[in-house]
């Protein structure tokens, strides 16, 4: 099966830096890519919908300056948290549309807490 | 229903029990009805897209069933095992290869 590598898989930080996560499709090219958050005993909440080569639409709610998002090539999208917050700690998954169906291959997600 | 909802939030079966959950969503725009199944610190795995009303699919003991006019599907384990202990997810779509929206997921723990 398809398969998206997301690194890191956790990352503390400090309050004020930024983080950056990035999310790889291995064997397949992806044109579009999506960014989700998990807080806990919620739902997968999408945060964002990257398509490759163009600007990235976000969800209402997210700031786009804050999650700042880049798909520079049909295997990679990153997702930069800029100037994090305690509030920003969260579960970070992404997931890429394989282009001959209807499916979402997901990575294994990114843990992220800021002090 | 406005949203994607699952029941139950959580099941704890013995090893052996066939089990069953419904997911519960709009019917109105609908594409597609995924379901994932998440192992903690691994992936979601897909396992079933579904598409047409009255779909049934079936991928070893775990089948689901689509009733889009209604909207509901349901996921069934036959002779549930430990290691299928995991959090099931479902999602719908409402175009071919956009955004999905889950639902809170069922947690199933299997005793053995």
């Amino acid at each position: 099966g398809a398969v998206v590598s997301q690194h890191p898989s956790w990352v503390i930080c400090k309050s004020g830096t930024s983080v950056k996560i990035e999310c790889r499709s291995l064997d397949f090219q992806a044109t579009t890519m999506f960014w989700y958050r998990q807080f806990p005993k919620q739902s997968l909440m999408l945060m964002a919908t990257s398509n490759e080569g163009s600007k990235a639409t976000y969800e209402q709610g997210v700031e786009k300056d804050k999650f700042l998002i880049n798909h520079a090539s049909l295997t990679l999208s990153t997702l930069t948290v800029t100037s994090a917050h305690p509030e920003d700690s969260s579960f970070y998954i992404c997931s890429a549309g394989h282009r001959t169906n209807n499916e979402q291959f997901f990575g294994p997600g990114t843990r992220l807490t800021v002090l | 229903i406005l949203n994607v909802e699952q029941s139950p939030q959580s099941l704890h079966v013995q090893e052996g029990d066939s089990t069953n959950f419904t997911c519960s969503f709009p019917s109105s725009n609908f594409y597609a009805l995924h379901w994932y199944r998440w192992e903690t610190a691994k992936s979601p795995e897909a396992l079933f897209v579904m598409t047409l009303n009255g779909d049934e699919k079936k991928k070893g003991r775990i089948s689901a069933t689509l009733n889009t006019k209604e909207g509901y599907s349901y996921l069934y384990i036959k002779g549930s095992q430990p290691e299928d202990s995991a959090t099931y997810l479902c999602a719908l779509s409402r175009s071919q290869g956009g955004k999905l929206i889950f639902g809170q997921g069922t947690e199933l723990s299997v005793k053995p």
